[in-house]
């Protein structure tokens, strides 16, 4: 049961525009969640949260739109740079719960 | 300067061997986390350990094992009950141990079945 679902293994944006990232979860209970971008032969890093108790954090280029009532939150990078091609990973945790679940990821390409 | 070591980087198994993947930090940190990491799939949690020798099942522990005898060391083995152990496994530590604080990931190590 994949309880975190990026359902887009892949995405494609031009240098200069926005990319959008998506994942959809189906558990209620989480209440806190990540973005992890992770590059060839490297571990992840992570890169921005956002709490339960906000619909939109913020962090230079980068900001994560959590719609509660949807189970749906977005990663949006503008603009869009050739450094940003990596996978993108986002997970969803349970404080207190010590659980916290990955999505599949999804590989971003940035083209000039 | 600070991380976390993983090694080796690549690691080849034979039937029926135990392997082990070593895992260091010098973060200082109290909690380490083992993840195997499969094509088209998300991280899934080996084993945690949020203090020195004592550790926690993760969502797939089976033929696994790992030891934390010292704060730095999180070594995970690979045993001979792993009957599909080709994955790429991350090691990655935290300050506190609760699961919603950010991870730090090694670079981790690609294990393959001869």
């Amino acid at each position: 049961d994949q309880q975190v679902k990026q359902n887009s293994p892949s995405l494609s944006v031009q240098e200069g525009r926005i990319s959008i990232l998506n994942c959809d979860y189906t558990n209620s209970m989480f209440d806190y969640f990540l973005w992890y971008k992770k590059y060839p032969a490297e571990g992840p890093t992570f890169l921005i949260s956002i709490s339960s108790i906000k619909d939109k954090n913020e962090d230079g280029r980068f900001t994560v739109f959590l719609n509660k009532s949807a189970k749906h939150l977005s990663l949006h990078i503008v603009p869009s740079q050739p450094g940003d091609s990596a996978v993108y990973f986002c997970a969803a945790s349970i404080q207190g719960a010590q659980k916290l679940v990955f999505g599949q990821g999804t590989r971003l390409t940035i083209n000039p | 300067d600070g991380g976390i070591t993983q090694s080796p980087k690549y690691l080849f198994r034979k039937e029926g061997q135990n392997v082990t993947l070593s895992c260091e930090q010098n973060l200082n940190h109290d909690a380490m986390y083992w993840y195997r990491q499969d094509p088209g799939q998300g991280l899934r949690l080996i084993y945690y350990s949020q203090i020195v020798n004592d550790f926690q099942k993760g969502d797939i522990a089976e033929g696994y094992s790992v030891s934390r005898e010292k704060k730095e060391s999180f070594p995970l083995t690979v045993t001979s009950a792993q009957k599909n152990p080709t994955a790429f496994y991350l090691c990655a530590s935290s300050n506190l141990g609760l699961f919603n604080e950010k991870l730090f990931f090694g670079s981790g190590t690609q294990l393959s079945v001869l």
